[in-house]
């Protein structure tokens, strides 16, 4: 069962406007979240976290959002850029249960259109 | 910066051929993963391990095995490599619990395996 759902697989942005990708959850223990990107044939890279103690976080043009009642995160990217053009995974972990697990989504491809 | 490296970039095996997968990391991290990545599925956790020698079952762990013998190591192997295994397989390091940025998982470039 997936614990991590991301359930836009793509979307499509002009450069310059924001991208927001979306994602749920439902495994009330997470505590931790986590949004990686992927270029084709490279293993994703962090991209920015976010604590359940936040609601937000900012870094650069990247800022996560979490709504813990609605179990709804999201990251918005602002203003797109055509190199942000990737595939990107939304990831949970329980770091109150000790565990290093992190549970992914599918993915969503945003494509920036120049 | 963190690096870990994988074996192969792309891999052709046959049905029934035994497969190593082998990662390396350079950062003297506790924890390694083994993921595999499909179309629509995302990331799915095969094995990982805390320590040298310790491994545990993530969600996919059937018709997979792994082994530690260093802490900078971490190999996957398939006893015996079947079709539905043709995959994107990722290795990850992440240093152990309570050191900074802990979450945070650090990825391979990937192997592509192809099982004919």
């Amino acid at each position: 069962d997936q614990q991590v759902k991301q359930n836009s697989p793509s979307l499509s942005v002009q450069e310059g406007r924001i991208s927001i990708l979306n994602c749920d959850y439902t495994n009330s223990m997470f505590d931790y979240f986590l949004w990686y990107k992927k270029y084709p044939a490279e293993g994703p890279t962090f991209l920015i976290s976010i604590s359940s103690i936040k609601d937000k976080n900012e870094d650069g043009r990247f800022t996560v959002f979490l709504n813990k009642s609605a179990k709804h995160l999201s990251l918005h990217i602002v203003p797109s850029q055509p190199g942000d053009s990737a595939v990107y995974f939304c990831a949970a972990s329980a770091r109150q249960t000790g565990a290093n697990n992190l549970f992914f989504g599918t993915g969503t491809r945003l494509t920036v259109i120049p | 910066d963190v690096k870990v490296t994988q074996s192969s970039r792309y891999l052709v095996k046959r049905t029934g051929e035994k497969v190593f997968l082998e990662c390396v990391q350079d950062m003297d991290h506790e924890n390694m993963f083994w993921y595999r990545q499909d179309p629509g599925l995302g990331l799915r956790l095969i094995y990982f391990s805390y320590d040298v020698k310790m491994k545990e079952k993530g969600d996919i762990p059937e018709g997979y095995s792994v082994s530690r013998e260093k802490k900078e190591r971490f190999s996957l192997i398939l006893e015996s490599a079947s079709t539905n295994q043709t995959s994107m397989y990722l290795c990850a390091s992440s240093p152990y619990l309570g050191q900074s940025r802990e979450y945070e998982q650090y990825f391979g470039p990937g192997t592509r395996l192809t099982v004919t």
